[in-house]
């Protein structure tokens, strides 16, 4: 199973909206709608921002949305902020294992 | 608070197990799939494992397959991974994680641990 395949990174200057894309195959992204996007700070845990391709758990801003077309999904991040500066890694259920989820391997977003 | 506290990492030299536990708190522990995921240092995320809610169906990555087990006790709130025959390139921060949705297997990963570091060298 491979991971998913993420630019390893992307910038932006605050106010600006930066895109994150995340490509896999119909076994994975393509086959389900079941892609989540998680924000890593540095020596912290991930935290769940997108969940079933668009959809943001509570508390989490209405900034960061999400979408999916075909194999390929997205996070889209409009008014940047300092704080968004973080590595961002999609995942997706994968149907090659029971339970599996596939990670992609992460892109660094810089916040300039 | 809804909590997820992972402990049992350490190091141990290859070919040796260990298990990891993860104490949940904060939610109804047997209503949700759980899951394991590592993450190398200085590297991305990788799925482990997981089970469903009342342990029926479980699922590995290829890596671990036949030599991590995981299981869970409901009564107690704790989630385990036995982790046999292990690998220098099994060096990794190990985090449990919920699954967002009662009772599914699919979703995505809402609330994580801080994570139990295991170490694999001779």
């Amino acid at each position: 199973q491979s991971a998913l395949t993420q630019p390893a990174s992307v910038s932006g200057s605050p106010g600006q909206s930066i895109t994150i894309s995340c490509t896999g195959t119909s076994s994975d992204v393509g086959g389900y709608d079941f892609v989540s996007w998680y924000q890593q700070h540095p020596g912290e845990a991930p935290k769940l921002m997108i969940y079933d391709v668009s959809n943001r758990p509570s508390g989490v801003s209405n900034r960061f949305s999400g979408s999916k077309s075909g194999n390929t999904a997205s996070l889209t991040i409009s008014g940047l902020q300092a704080e968004d500066e973080a590595d961002y890694y999609c995942s997706s259920y994968t149907s090659y294992t029971t339970l599996g989820r596939v990670f992609g391997g992460g892109t660094k977003l810089t916040v300039l | 608070e809804v909590q997820l506290v992972e402990s049992g990492g350490g190091l141990v030299q290859p070919g040796r197990s260990l298990r990891l536990s993860c104490a949940a708190s904060g939610f109804t522990f047997d209503d949700y799939a759980m899951h394991w995921v590592r993450q190398a240092p200085g590297k991305g995320l990788q799925w482990v494992s997981g089970i469903i809610w009342n342990s029926a169906t479980s699922g590995y990555a290829d890596s671990v397959k036949g030599r991590f087990t995981i299981s869970r006790d409901n009564a107690k709130n704790s989630l385990y991974l036995q982790m046999n025959s292990l690998r220098v390139e099994d060096t990794a921060l190990y985090y449990c994680a919920k699954e967002i949705k009662k009772q599914w297997s699919r979703d995505g990963f809402d609330i994580w641990g801080q994570g139990t570091m295991v170490t694999v060298s001779s």
